[in-house]
């Protein structure tokens, strides 16, 4: 079964910084496309960022452009999520998600971590 | 980047009603197209993509017409389980978007 597991969210005061992490399980991690994706309290789905499984290509949001990361450890199966500066509009839950068909489209997402920034 | 935009934003149904959910691009994203549903609380859940095929495990009762910039999502025959809140998300562009949701509540 596959299974993503989102952990590392918590309350930053703003220009603080934090690291995400997800732990995937049942599926060969190496071979996929990863992506981070959030949702502020009440409000839609924004994509943030991708890395490629291939080459390590990666994209972000215009919003978090310079002042995330996303990278991937194939031998630990994670994907994580450096978030630095961070702003009180970051303020949402973060779910990894697996991407399909050349990272068009999330068939596994994981039950996301809350990241709260306030002071 | 591509503008997502759903009609309605909320939609009131009762069991065993058909619905249809409508999502328009700003700009030609031929088929690359997915719908999601998002129960309160949990994770999305992919129901549709390429516009029309159906993920495995999803009810017949899901389907996905359209191309280019105007899109349905039908419910054929409204079930309990369906009361959510529905998705598009366009991946014609690296930058991927999705609409602002819509809202199936009960009637």
């Amino acid at each position: 079964e596959v299974q993503l597991v989102e952990s590392g969210g918590g309350l930053v005061k703003p220009g603080g910084s934090l690291r995400l992490s997800c732990a995937a399980s049942g599926f060969t991690f190496s071979i996929y496309d990863m992506n981070w994706v959030r949702q502020a309290p009440g409000k839609g789905l924004e994509w943030v960022s991708y890395i490629s499984y291939r080459n390590g290509f990666i994209t972000y949001a215009d919003s978090v452009k310079g002042r995330f990361t996303i990278s991937r450890d194939n031998a630990q199966n994670s994907l994580y999520l450096q978030m630095n500066s961070l702003r009180a509009e970051d303020t949402a839950v973060y779910y990894c998600a697996r991407g399909r068909d050349s990272n068009g489209w999330y068939d596994h997402w994981g039950q996301g971590t809350l990241v709260t920034v306030s002071s | 980047d591509i503008q997502m935009t759903q009609s309605p934003s909320t939609l009131s149904a009762s069991v065993g009603d058909r619905v249809s959910i409508t999502c328009r691009a700003s700009q030609s994203i031929s088929s690359w197209l997915a719908w999601y549903q998002q129960k309160p609380g949990k994770a999305p859940k992919v129901l549709i993509y390429k516009a029309s095929s159906l993920e495995s495990g999803v009810p017949s009762r899901f389907s996905g017409t359209g191309s280019g910039t105007e899109f349905t999502l039908t419910i054929g025959s409204l079930q309990p389980d369906d009361f959510a809140t529905y998705y598009c998300q366009q991946y014609d562009s690296y930058s991927r978007t999705f609409g602002q949701g819509t809202k199936v509540e009960f009637k």
